[in-house]
């Protein structure tokens, strides 16, 4: 099946430090990528949708500013966490859809990746 | 290796109740998740079962064994709307989650 891969899996900053987080697709391409956040024992929560060579769409409550996502091509989309604080200690993981044309809507998930800021 | 296992594809009836399986092997547990996901939509969450027994919520309810490796999600009064993947994922002992291929559910009249 198809495999997203994010990298770092862990990671630990000091605070005001930003971090970047990639999410990859290995052997599809990916129009649309989602990144999401999850506190711990909660539920995942979408932050953003993004498109491959367009702006990213930001849910409600999400920090376009602290949050930058990049979707530069159809096989990698990055988040980065502006100076990062504590607050932003997370489990953030990705999604990616395929192409249309095989599109049937499946999504395939990243391994998520830990963000600890101290 | 870390693996879910969870059935392709389900069809059942409207107003009937499925249940849908997943058994799991992991490095460590700290929970087991449902969701559900419409084709073409981001997934929404279910369920989050951390310690064994039965979690009921509406029409909804998931079942966790740890010492099986297993979990079911059940769905009652089944609707046309309920029609979607349902994903099992759990989180291992690095806070990784593991997710399963997801089960497609189709629902008949």
């Amino acid at each position: 099946g198809a495999v997203v891969s994010q990298h770092p899996s862990w990671v630990i900053c000091k605070s005001g430090t930003s971090v970047k987080i990639e999410c990859r697709s290995l052997d599809f391409q990916a129009t649309t990528m989602f990144w999401y956040r999850q506190f711990p024992k909660q539920s995942l929560m979408l932050m953003a949708t993004s498109n491959e060579g367009s702006k990213a769409t930001y849910e409600q409550g999400v920090e376009k500013d602290k949050f930058l996502i990049n979707h530069a091509s159809l096989t990698l989309s990055t988040l980065t966490v502006t100076s990062a604080h504590p607050e932003d200690s997370s489990f953030y993981i990705c999604s990616a859809r395929a192409v249309a044309g095989g599109d049937t809507g499946e999504l395939f998930f990243g391994e998520g990746s830990r963000l600890t800021v101290l | 290796g870390q693996n879910i296992d969870q059935p392709t594809e389900m069809t059942a009836t409207e107003g009937a109740i499925v249940q849908i399986n997943c058994t799991y092997q992991t490095s460590g547990f700290n929970g087991l998740f449902w969701y559900q996901q419409h084709a073409g939509e981001a997934p929404t969450f279910l369920s989050y079962n951390v310690l064994d027994g039965l979690e009921e919520k509406g029409r909804f309810s998931s079942f966790l064994s740890r010492s099986k490796g297993y979990s079911y999600l059940l769905l009652k009064e089944l609707q046309m709307k309920d029609s979607a993947s349902y994903l099992c994922a759990v989180m291992d002992s690095n806070y990784q989650l593991i997710w399963g291929a997801g089960t497609k559910l189709i629902i008949k009249p």
